[in-house]
């Protein structure tokens, strides 16, 4: 049973440019979250996702931010006009819904973003 | 609104000791709470939870957590450190009534077991 995906793994950018970073979740999952990690400052909540919709979003930089996740396909977190300090690594995890939902996330290894 | 504290940076012990690494969390309901581990360049990974019933909780790896309601703590615990523990700690909460919504985690423990 394949565990979270996350890809890419690593990407580089430079200043200006977009990072597009994906996660399909744990089979059976239906909730999606996104964190980012920067040195010295744990990880810190971006957005909650259910399938086509966005739960909560309380997190996340009201500019050049936005996630989805579609009826069909990954999750993705879209970064635009990137900046140096969006270089973090940014951790998916996911969750069932409903009843057997007891809690825990499972997280996948994480998309390291660099900007130039 | 939910919060975790990590008092400690960094919690340096001797292999074969016992290790402590504290957690202090805040929440307006009841709590769920839960640790993981990081390793370099790795995601994270569950080591135990509390939803309800025994203070104690007993996880992966020899760890061991215990909840104290009055001083709103969740330590992890283990009897005897191994070089391998050497990694870093998370501690996170998430309101029982709040059900589906996101884990606040704390800025994180690095453990650092010598030999």
């Amino acid at each position: 049973n394949a565990g979270v995906m996350q890809n890419p793994r690593h990407l580089v950018r430079r200043r200006g440019q977009e990072a597009r970073l994906r996660c399909s979740p744990m089979k059976g999952h239906s909730h999606v979250y996104w964190y980012r990690q920067l040195p010295e400052e744990g990880l810190k909540f971006m957005v909650y996702l259910q399938k086509e919709n966005i739960i909560d979003e309380s997190g996340m930089p009201k500019e050049r931010f936005s996630a989805e996740f579609p009826k069909e396909g990954p999750s993705i977190l879209r970064i635009q006009q990137v900046v140096r300090g969006d270089s973090a690594a940014y951790f998916c995890a996911s969750s069932p819904g409903g009843q057997t939902n007891t809690g825990e996330l499972f997280f996948g290894e994480g998309s390291r973003l660099t900007v130039l | 609104a939910q919060s975790v504290a990590q008092p400690e940076d960094q919690v340096n012990v001797a292999e074969g000791n016992p290790l402590t690494v504290k957690c202090t969390y805040s929440v307006s309901g009841n709590p769920y709470l839960f640790w993981y581990v990081q390793y370099p360049n790795r995601g994270l990974q569950f080591l135990l939870k509390y939803i309800t019933g025994d203070n104690l909780v007993k996880g992966s790896y020899g760890f061991e957590a215990e909840f104290n309601k009055s001083q709103t703590s969740f330590h992890l615990k283990k009897p005897s450190a191994l070089v391998s523990d050497s990694a870093l700690y998370f501690c996170a909460v998430r309101d029982w009534g709040q059900a589906g919504t996101a884990l606040i985690f704390g800025k994180g423990t690095t453990l650092s077991v010598s030999s």
